[in-house]
């Protein structure tokens, strides 16, 4: 399996811009997470879905976030508009059967905002 | 705060010693998980330990569970320079993983 998949890898943009970041969960798990990892504050959900279903959003910092999964195989996390303080890296991961069992993380997506 | 915290923030040791790090944590659990970020990459599973176990082995790594202390330590033994990374140990709390903050391990050749 070719493993979580996340796009782009790096992304510069500047203050204001809309920012999309876009994953492929490994393909049969039922659980995707959005992280965001921080020096300061280290790793934090933001959210995660089953099935597609949106469950817990209760990490997304405010209304500039939001996350969609369309279909299995799909989920995007937006920004919009971007601040400097949403600089950060920015992982999805992917589990089978148990939001509390092993997650497989993606590479991340470097986001840096100017 | 986090529920697991762990235990040295960084830990710089010769290659070929061994490395024990430490994660406490507050509530109680179901299981408890250790993952490894190299440099620039996603946390990759080490090991799942369950509340019912009290130690588990997987190659040069040895995790044990005290759930009356609530801690956790991993030992990584014959340290090699592919060890150095980032070690974070995950609880589960709420349907969800509470990540610690990770201890910084450099192998020094």
């Amino acid at each position: 399996d070719a493993g979580v998949i996340q796009s782009p890898r790096h992304e510069v943009t500047e203050m204001g811009q809309e920012v999309t970041l876009r994953c492929k969960p490994i393909s049969g798990h039922d659980y995707l997470f959005w992280y965001r990892q921080t020096m300061m504050r280290g790793l934090e959900l933001l959210i995660y879905f089953n099935n597609n279903v949106p469950i817990d959003d209760s990490g997304m910092p405010e209304d500039r976030f939001s996350a969609k999964m369309p279909n299995a195989s799909f989920s995007t996390l937006k920004i919009q508009p971007s601040e400097p303080r949403d600089s950060a890296v920015y992982f999805c991961a992917s589990s089978l059967g148990d939001s509390r069992g092993t997650q497989y993380f993606g590479p991340g997506t470097r986001l840096l905002v100017l | 705060s986090q529920q697991g915290e762990e235990d040295p923030q960084a830990l710089s040791i010769q290659e070929g010693e061994n490395a024990t790090m430490n994660c406490s944590y507050k509530t109680s659990i179901n299981n408890l998980q250790w993952y490894r970020q190299n440099s620039g990459r996603g946390l990759v599973h080490l090991i799942l330990i369950r509340s019912n176990e009290r130690e588990k082995h997987s190659g040069r790594l040895r995790v044990t569970l005290d759930t009356s202390k609530k801690s956790s330590s991993l030992l990584i033994t014959a340290s090699r320079a592919a060890d150095t990374a980032s070690y974070f140990c995950a609880t589960d709390s709420n349907y969800q993983l509470i990540w610690g903050a990770g201890t910084k391990l450099i192998i020094k050749p």
